[in-house]
């Protein structure tokens, strides 16, 4: 059974970069029939998918325009896990964000597995 | 950029009554593999979203039967046969033809009467 456990601290302080992390279990990060993707709920509910990760033989990085300048999501192969970084931090970043698998064997499966969550708030 | 709206936004439901719930995508999601790109999740009070349906009509591994995704280009819904007490939450469609770019439905809160 896939299990992505998220870790990470709750609470950044403004102009600061918020770090996550995301452990895969019962699955490898260089699967070639996943991605791996970043996506965070606003306080009002919406969801914004934000980034992924994806091993096609080389790993490539696709990034949300809103925050392509700030953004950074890394593969760390040894310890199977997925890394999300987001400098500069604003409050307007204060949100639930979650680590997801999209899976796409013989064909498209949806997210189909997806983190706990970690809540994060920028405030002073 | 694709444009989701969904509705209604919230839904009161009765158990043992069908529900249904409506999604619009601003472009075209039929791929020319004929596949449209269209998820439903549902995220339970509390809980993380999980996976209903994928690419419009396929019902993920372990979803009741009484689940059911149509549709086609930009007009999709998603039935529920007869709606249980634990099918309660905020439903999204989210297109995935814009991959890697992904882009949620507002949400329909569904709540029993």
């Amino acid at each position: 059974q896939v299990q992505l456990r998220q870790s990470g601290p709750g609470l950044v302080k403004p102009s600061q970069t918020l770090s996550l992390t995301c452990v895969i279990t019962g699955d490898s990060v260089s699967y070639n029939n996943a991605a791996w993707n970043w996506i965070r709920q606003s306080p009002s509910g919406g969801l914004e998918w934000l980034g992924r990760a994806n091993y096609r033989s080389k790993w490539y990085f696709d990034y949300a325009v809103s925050v392509k300048s700030r953004i950074t999501i890394d593969v760390d192969t040894s310890k199977n896990h997925v890394s999300l970084k987001l400098n500069s931090v604003t409050p307007e970043d204060t949100a639930v964000y979650y680590c997801a698998r999209v899976r796409a064997d013989a064909y498209y499966k949806g997210m189909d597995v997806w983190g706990q969550g970690t809540t994060v708030t920028v405030s002073s | 950029d694709f444009v989701m709206t969904q509705s209604p936004l919230s839904l009161p439901v009765t158990p043992g009554e069908p529900a249904s719930i409506s999604c619009r995508s601003s472009q075209s999601l039929l791929h020319s593999d004929g596949y449209n790109y269209l998820d439903w999740y549902l995220q339970k009070p509390g809980q993380s979203p999980q996976l209903l349906i994928s690419l419009g009509s396929n019902r993920a591994s372990g979803v009741p039967d009484r689940f059911s995704g149509s549709g086609s280009g930009t007009d999709f819904t998603l039935k529920i046969s007869r709606v249980e007490a634990e099918d309660v939450g905020i439903y999204y469609c989210m297109q995935a033809l814009q991959s890697p770019r992904l882009t949620f439905g507002p949400g329909t809160k569904v709540g029993i009467k």
